[in-house]
């Protein structure tokens, strides 16, 4: 079974500071997805990796993925009370039928 | 447009009922999902539909039915259910089981369902 392990699993910080959330296994993924959710609602795509040692940005939210492709993190630069909520990294199994396997999520909040 | 549908948005029935949920996407994805998410939990995965086949079942408990009509339809039947089963239920959609690394789900909003 393929698992990932998600850290911390809560984090309150202060607007302006950075912060990074980390998403590890011991097993390879094809791809990695990070989401985030708000209370009562469906996750929301952010982003996916694919390629081992890639790097994507969105506005202030940095994602790699690791270069043997076993980890991830999402790094929040000048973090905002709006980027407040649960989010939620997935990795696509390589073993047996593809499907998504979610870490236990970071719920973030961020104090004005 | 990545969106997903989801009928009713909350659910609330009893243990003798019989309920169903809909959910609904006109991407053009081959494959759908149910996921089943307990306060401050993961989703969980319950079914996943692949060209209108179910080709997993995480060994759900037969009081949940999945049905899938069409290519953009996906029903969730439910009958007998216990208080155990309330939780937020998320319908999910992706190209393709087999859309190789980028394989990306695009989840609706959920059905909070409460079973009284």
């Amino acid at each position: 079974t393929q698992l990932l392990e998600q850290s911390p699993q809560f984090l309150s910080i202060q607007e302006g500071e950075n912060l990074t959330v980390y998403c590890n296994s011991s097993s390879v993924f094809s791809s990695l997805q990070w989401y985030r959710q708000e209370p009562g609602e469906g996750p929301v795509l952010l982003v996916t990796v694919v390629t081992g040692g890639e790097v994507k940005k969105l506005k202030r939210l940095t994602f790699q993925f690791g270069d043997a492709r076993k980890d991830s993190s999402l790094h929040i630069t000048a973090a905002q009370p709006g980027d407040t909520g649960l989010y939620l990294c997935a990795g696509v199994t390589r073993q047996g039928a593809q499907k998504l396997v979610f870490g236990q999520g970071t719920r973030l909040t961020i104090n004005p | 447009d990545t969106e997903v549908t989801q009928t009713p948005k909350h659910l609330v029935m009893g243990m003798t009922n019989k309920k169903s949920l809909k959910c609904e996407q006109h991407m053009g994805h081959r494959a759908m999902y149910w996921y089943k998410q307990k306060a401050k939990k993961p989703p969980e995965l319950m079914f996943v539909y692949s060209y209108e086949k179910l080709s997993i079942n995480e060994s759900v408990p037969s009081r949940f039915s999945p049905e899938c009509p069409n290519s953009s339809l996906l029903n969730l039947h439910l009958h007998a259910l216990q208080p155990e089963d309330s939780a937020l239920y998320l319908c999910a959609s992706s190209q393709g089981p087999l859309a190789g690394a980028y394989y990306e789900q695009y989840f609706g909003p959920g059905t909070r369902l409460t079973v009284t």
